[in-house]
């Protein structure tokens, strides 16, 4: 069974907008990662948050992670339409494997 | 991207047919894995592999055989291919502390 959840499954925005990516997840992690996906090809590593870690930043992203509430955001701050791509979350814990949601797919519309 | 890549990178077989899809990396990464993405499901483990000759299964291993006889290069058989193995297949490496996965470009699978 699937570990993270992305939620919207699709969001569609206006390029200058905000995208904010939800992701939930039901174990113990000992960190948590975004991925982007542009449409066929592999995935690319985004930004790692650590289960002691409440907010990171990596240029235009933002991620939280909330380990009370089992949850992680992804915040893309004015979207560029090249930030059309999916986004997916990936838990991992000590001695698992990293476990990936379903994904979020992103239009970011000129 | 990483060095890492698979071939082929298009494959159309017939069912009943072996399939052997390779993936080579040069960064010397200690552990390997074998994903499959289809809608809906997002990425799902087939079998990874932690070094040469160890390998071990993943969520969705059922008809999938893996083999490592060399750090650069993580095999992934379908002894014999089925519909529902058609599907985008994905490898990745990490290194020992497993902290961040880079992944190839993808293989297409079509099982007809």
């Amino acid at each position: 069974s699937q570990q993270g959840e992305e939620d919207p499954q699709a969001l569609s925005i206006q390029e200058g907008e905000n995208a904010t990516m939800n992701c939930s997840y039901k174990t113990s992690i000992n960190n948590l990662q975004w991925y982007r996906q542009n449409s066929g090809r592999g995935l690319v590593h985004l930004i790692l948050i650590r289960s002691n870690e409440r907010e990171k930043h990596s240029g235009r992203l933002r991620v939280t992670l909330d380990t009370s509430k089992k949850s992680s955001s992804l915040l893309i701050t004015a979207s560029r339409a090249a930030d059309t791509a999916s986004y997916f979350c990936a838990t991992k814990n000590y001695g698992q494997n990293f476990v990936f949601g379903p994904g979020t797919r992103l239009s970011v519309l000129p | 991207d990483a060095g890492i890549t698979q071939s082929p990178r298009h494959k159309v077989t017939e069912t009943g047919t072996p399939v052997t899809l390779r993936c080579h990396q040069t960064e010397n990464h200690r552990y390997m894995y074998w994903y499959r993405q289809d809608p809906g499901h997002g990425l799902r483990l087939i079998h990874y592999s932690y070094g040469v000759k160890d390998t071990d299964k993943g969520e969705v291993s059922d008809g999938y055989s893996v083999s490592r006889s060399k750090t650069e290069d993580f095999l992934l058989t379908l002894e014999s291919a089925t519909s529902s193995q058609t599907s985008v297949y994905f490898c990745a490496i990490s290194g020992d502390f497993q902290e961040t996965q880079y992944f190839g470009p993808g293989t297409r699978l079509l099982v007809l």
